[in-house]
């Protein structure tokens, strides 16, 4: 399984746009990204995924580069309720890695 | 749907006690996981199974064993349970598209667990 490396924390203000980006250099070809966010006392909830290029959903949206060594997660227009931990795996999809994630903490 | 359902939400136990927590899922998926979460780790992947009857060991699988005797169901047992063992236990499970990694895990509410 790729390993993955992300920030341990980030800080933003509400209507700021927030971008986390993911290191994954031994992706394989087969391999797919995604994001997952967790709450306080909540399960992960997943976010996105994507392969190449971009991908936008009603939530966020997924920068992949054509090395697809990175990615970048970006967050637009946070508020106080998207302080959570984010999270970065990457693989084909059996059995995948969580890691420690992003910490985001959203202030007025 | 309920989606994926954890019994019990919180337990104590002593040490030496044995329990099983229980994870049912109402979406007909093939795979599910066990994790547990302390603070400051991250989740970790005890064991999973990718079908009925049949599981697998995840990253930290020593102290916990599970069944898929049923396919909605996954069980995580803790024969003799250590304070070690005091985290947040969390379930998944995730369909198959047939096209690789692309359908996402639904998690449980969690089971929070405290050894004494």
């Amino acid at each position: 399984l790729a390993k993955t490396t992300q920030p341990i924390s980030m800080d933003s203000y509400e209507g700021q746009e927030v971008n986390i980006t993911c290191s994954h250099n031994n992706i394989a070809t087969n391999d797919y990204i995604t994001w997952y966010q967790q709450f306080p006392s909540q399960g992960p909830r997943f976010i996105i995924q994507g392969y190449k290029t971009k991908v936008t959903n009603e939530v966020a949206s997924l920068f992949i580069p054509a090395d697809r060594k990175s990615s970048t997660l970006s967050l637009p227009r946070v508020s106080l309720s998207d302080t959570a931990v984010y999270y970065c795996l990457v693989g084909p999809g059996t059995a995948l890695i969580f890691g420690k994630g992003t910490t985001l903490s959203v202030s007025s | 749907n309920a989606g994926v359902t954890q019994t019990p939400k919180f337990r104590v136990l002593k040490t030496g006690q044995s329990m099983t927590l229980l994870c049912a899922q109402d979406m007909n998926h093939e795979y599910m996981y066990w994790y547990r979460q302390d603070p400051g780790m991250g989740l970790r992947l005890i064991h999973y199974s990718v079908g009925e009857g049949t599981t697998a060991k995840g990253e930290v699988p020593d102290g916990y064993n599970v069944s898929r005797l049923k396919k909605q169901n996954f069980l995580l047992g803790l024969e003799s349970a250590a304070p070690s063992q005091t985290s947040v236990y969390f379930c998944a499970s995730r369909g198959t598209s047939g096209k690789g990694g692309r359908e996402p895990q639904y998690f449980g509410p969690g089971t929070r667990l405290l050894v004494l």
